[in-house]
């Protein structure tokens, strides 16, 4: 069984610029979270989706976004972006809200 | 909003020894708890669970153990080995969204 896929592993981006994250959970899981990992900020949970809809949402600005398709897959994208997005961001999936999640290997966003 | 959390951001311990990784939570709705371990350039995996109506869970070398009352659970691993080395999120899920929060994780670092 293939484990939940990021692409891509890394990015560069300018200032100003926007980005798309793309994530294909496991098989079968229909429930995908996005959560941002910066040195010392931990794990913060971005927005949840279940059954191409959203769920809940962390405390980020608008210019955080996603969406999940109707296979699961879902994508996040940031506009507008800062220095301080720079960071790895995660997606997990879930058979169902609130159970066990598995990561995918990240992408790492760097913002100059 | 920290509804998960880790206060010692890092912990050093001989191999052989005892480490003990603290979580505290604020959400007594919060029924399902999770450790993750994460190394470096990977995503967090799945370690360890416990379920409220337990108070500890255990699994070779992993113990979690839960109190309800004091909102608090703990991960004791012994004996630590070097290859432990890693960052350990603590996770909560539960409540009325069944989210799952992540805490800032604890750098645990076993010295041979």
């Amino acid at each position: 069984k293939a484990g939940v896929t990021q692409t891509p592993r890394y990015l560069i981006k300018t200032r100003g610029q926007q980005v798309t994250l793309s994530c294909s959970p496991i098989s079968g899981h229909r429930s995908v979270s996005w959560y941002q990992q910066t040195p010392g900020q931990g794990l913060q949970f971005l927005f949840e989706y279940f059954s191409e809809t959203q769920r809940n949402k962390g405390n980020f600005p608008g210019r955080f976004s996603g969406r999940q398709f109707s296979n699961s897959r879902s994508e996040m994208n940031v506009s507008t972006l800062e220095l301080g997005d720079s960071a790895l961001y995660l997606c997990a999936s879930s058979p169902a809200p609130g159970a066990e999640a598995f990561f995918g290997q990240g992408t790492r966003l760097t913002v100059v | 909003d920290q509804q998960v959390k880790q206060n010692s951001p890092s912990l050093s311990v001989q191999e052989g020894r005892i480490s003990i990784l603290n979580c505290d939570y604020t959400n007594s709705m919060f029924d399902y708890f999770l450790w993750y371990k994460k190394y470096p350039a990977e995503g967090p995996t799945f370690l360890i669970s416990i379920s409220s109506i337990k108070d500890k869970n255990e699994d070779g070398r992993f113990t979690v153990f839960l109190n309800k009352s004091a909102k608090h659970l703990s991960l004791h691993i012994v004996p630590s080995q070097p290859g432990d080395s890693a960052v350990y999120f603590c996770a909560a899920s539960g409540g009325s969204n069944n989210d799952m929060r992540f805490g800032a994780g604890t750098r645990l670092t076993v010295k041979p």
